[in-house]
């Protein structure tokens, strides 16, 4: 079955320094990858997603995520981050090719907050 | 355009009381979800339909009953509410095959008192 570890329950950072949030997955291949972001009170909005060829992929609001499978990792990255980024991120995923008859499985997200 | 819209956002009711709380997404999906959030924000997924048809049924109690009128539709509906259900519920819709990502609802905050 397949998993999701996000180690880091809580990471404070202050505005404008650099963000990494971690992410190991558990699955008998390389699966789909992704990266969730939780505003307070808002719904799950993507944020990058990884299916296959460059293994450094750029996503929305400056973030990226490089997946390292020697690791089976998946960390999320900022060079700078605004206050606006403070949210809940869920690092996400799905059997290779699709989704079929598996489901989109959830880390249990790593909460930013960000200081002045 | 909301791609995957939920109603209502809040909902707030006794125990013992049933409630629905609907779905519909204009994407063009053919697979939609429902997710439970408990109050440690872990995502777990509850059901999911293909082109109307139950493809996952997780551990639910059988008070949860999921019902899909047409692909662009999953409704959830919950009989004798008890606390242990409050949470945020999401809604999310993908294709299920191919380079593709889930699409999720704001989710619906239901509390039982």
């Amino acid at each position: 079955a397949q998993s999701v570890t996000q180690p880091d329950i809580h990471i404070t950072v202050s505005e404008g320094a650099s963000l990494e949030l971690r992410c190991n997955y558990s699955y008998g291949a390389t699966p789909y990858l992704f990266w969730y972001v939780q505003s307070p009170g808002q719904g799950l909005q993507l944020l990058l997603k990884y299916f296959s060829g460059d293994t450094l992929v750029q996503g929305i609001k400056g973030f990226e995520a490089e997946f390292k499978r020697s690791q089976s990792s998946f960390n999320l990255r900022k060079p700078s981050v605004h206050w606006s980024d403070a949210a809940e991120y869920f690092c996400a995923v799905a059997p290779l090719g699709g989704f079929g008859n598996e489901k989109l499985t959830f880390g249990t997200g790593t909460r930013l907050t960000i200081i002045p | 355009d909301t791609a995957v819209s939920q109603t209502p956002k809040y909902l707030v009711t006794q125990m013992g009381n049933d409630k629905s709380i609907k779905c519909e997404q204009n994407l063009g999906h053919d697979t939609m979800y429902w997710y439970k959030q408990d109050s440690k924000k872990f995502l777990k997924i509850m059901f999911s339909y293909n082109n109307k048809e139950l493809i996952i049924n997780e551990t639910v109690p059988n008070r949860f009953s999921p019902k899909s009128p047409d692909k662009a539709h999953l409704n959830l509906h919950i009989n004798s509410l008890e606390l242990g259900d409050s949470a945020v519920y999401f809604c999310a819709s993908s294709h299920i095959q191919g380079d593709t990502e889930a699409f999720f609802g704001q989710g619906t905050r239901l509390t039982v008192v």
